[in-house]
């Protein structure tokens, strides 16, 4: 099958730049996350969408950062002034459900700011 | 609040020796540990998950324990080759809202 593809691969911006990317995943799954994983850390998840609807944003920070799904497959996830802390890889993973299915990642995007 | 502690951060064993990673999650409700795997540049995958009605789960050289009563679950690499060298990263799926948290990763290395 398919797996979660993400665009674009890298991005370089300067701070207070917006960016935006794009995360289409596997077909028929539900459930799509956003992660951010700083170098060196763990994934943080940012966002969750079951279908269309957000599950939990606790993690977001709401003054620069939004995500929507519309139509309940493909999302974005926007910067909006970007900092110098964003810089970070930005994942996307997809699963079937919210339950104990495995969650697939995408190849991520490597955010630069400069 | 939602929490998943994962030591040691760094791993170096000889190679063909065992390596043991453990988390420990804070949520008693959770039902869903799965393990990453992540090499340099790459995503992470899954290598091998366990689900709460299940004590222990082994998949050839790799094995995952969970002792829901402590909140523990551990990883274990038996025989351990070069290309297990990565970063290796624990999760808990977590009840409320069934979100996925990781720990901070531990990174093995294999010694020749």
């Amino acid at each position: 099958e398919a797996g979660v593809a993400q665009s674009p691969r890298y991005k370089i911006i300067e701070k207070r730049q917006s960016v935006a990317f794009w995360c289409n995943p596997i077909s028929g799954h539900a459930t799509l996350y956003w992660y951010q994983q700083i170098l060196g850390q763990g994934p943080k998840l940012l966002i969750q969408f079951q279908n269309n609807g957000v599950v939990d944003d606790s993690q977001l920070p709401k003054d620069r950062f939004s995500a929507e799904r519309l139509k309940g497959v493909d999302s974005t996830l926007k910067i909006q002034p970007a900092k110098l802390e964003d810089s970070a890889v930005y994942l996307c993973a997809s699963s079937l459900t919210g339950h104990t299915t495995e969650a697939f990642f995408g190849q991520g995007t490597r955010l630069t700011v400069v | 609040g939602e929490n998943v502690e994962q030591h040691p951060s760094t791993l170096s064993v000889q190679e063909g020796d065992s390596a043991v990673i453990k988390c420990t999650y804070s949520d008693s409700a959770s039902n869903y540990f799965p393990w990453y795997k992540q090499e340099l540049g790459k995503r992470p995958q899954l290598i091998i998950d366990i689900r709460s009605n299940v004590g222990e789960k082994k998949d050839q050289r790799i094995a995952v324990t969970l002792n829901k009563t402590a909140k523990h679950f551990s990883l274990h690499i038996t025989e351990t080759q070069p290309e297990d060298s990565a970063v290796y990263f624990c999760a808990a799926r977590y009840s409320s809202a069934s979100k996925i948290i990781f720990g901070s990763g531990t990174r093995l290395s294999i010694r020749p």
